[in-house]
C-alpha cells in the first residue's frame, strides 16, 4: 500500500527550532515530488513547496521562502519540513503530499502533522 | 502567482440538491485544475484531476468541467457523505495554488 506517515504533533515555544518527517512506503520515495501544505486553524490549504528526495532539489512558494527549509533522506525514505525559529503564526495543520505526474494532483496525503507554537 | 478565485466561500443545501462550485484563475491555464474534498480533521482527498478526469473511486455524481480560466465542480445529487470544504488546486505553475474553498452545509 502507498502511504505517507507523518510525525506527531509538536508542541513548541517562539524562537524554539523543529523539525517534521514524513515516510513514504509502498512506491519508490525517489522518483517523485513531494509538496508540504499547510492549514492554519479555520482556514484554507496553502502550498508551501516541493522537494524532490531522489536529488533533494527543492522549489519553495515565494510565501515561504526563506520562512521553512525542505529536506529529505532517501536511504530511510523520509522527508522533512523544518523551522530555526518558530513565531505563534506557524501554529497549523502541515500536510505532506506525493506529486503524481501522470495527473499534475496530489493524490496520496499524509495524515497530517499539527504544529502549536505558544508561550 | 496564479490567483485562484473560488465561489461561493460557503452554500447551504439539501440532500438530492445539485451543486455547483467555480474557480477562475487570474490566467490561463490550460485543464491544469484538480478538485479536492476535506472533511473535519481529515486530509484532503483527491476527486477531480486535469480539470475533468473523474479519480478512481469517486462516485460518479462529481464532475468537473472547464479549461483556460473557467472551472466548474458539480455534484449532480448531494449526499449526506457530501458534506464537506471543497478545494480547486492550479497545477499549471508553480508556486501551485489552491482556492479558498467552499464549505457545503446542510440546510
Amino acid at each position: 500500500e502507498v502511504q505517507l506517515v507523518q510525525s506527531g504533533a509538536e508542541l513548541r515555544k517562539p524562537g524554539e527550532s523543529l523539525k517534521i518527517s514524513c515516510k513514504g512506503s509502498g512506491y519508490s520515495f525517489t522518483s517523485f515530488w513531494l509538496a508540504w501544505v499547510r492549514q492554519m486553524p479555520g482556514k484554507g490549504l496553502e502550498w508551501m513547496g516541493i522537494i524532490y528526495p531522489g536529488d533533494s532539489e527543492t522549489r519553495y512558494s515565494p510565501s515561504f521562502q526563506g520562512q521553512v527549509t525542505f529536506s529529505a533522506d532517501k536511504s530511510i525514505s523520509t522527508a522533512y519540513l523544518q523551522w530555526s525559529g518558530l513565531k505563534a503564526s506557524d501554529t497549523a495543520m502541515y500536510y505532506c503530499a506525493r506529486q503524481d505526474v501522470a495527473t499534475d494532483s496530489l493524490y496520496i496525503w499524509g495524515q497530517g502533522t499539527m504544529v502549536t507554537v505558544s508561550s | 502567482d496564479i490567483q485562484m478565485t473560488q465561489s461561493p466561500s460557503s452554500l447551504s443545501a439539501s440532500v438530492g440538491d445539485r451543486v455547483t462550485i467555480t474557480c477562475r484563475a487570474s490566467q490561463s491555464m490550460s485543464r491544469y485544475l484538480n478538485w479536492y474534498q476535506q472533511k473535519p480533521g481529515k486530509a484532503p482527498k483527491l476527486l477531480i484531476f486535469g480539470a475533468s478526469s473523474l479519480q478512481s473511486g469517486v462516485p460518479s455524481r462529481f464532475s468537473g468541467s472547464g479549461s483556460g480560466t473557467d472551472f466548474t465542480l458539480t455534484i449532480s445529487s448531494l449526499q449526506v457523505e457530501d458534506f464537506a470544504t471543497y478545494y480547486c488546486l492550479q497545477s499549471y505553475s508553480i508556486p501551485w495554488t489552491f482556492g479558498q474553498g467552499t464549505k457545503v452545509e446542510i440546510k
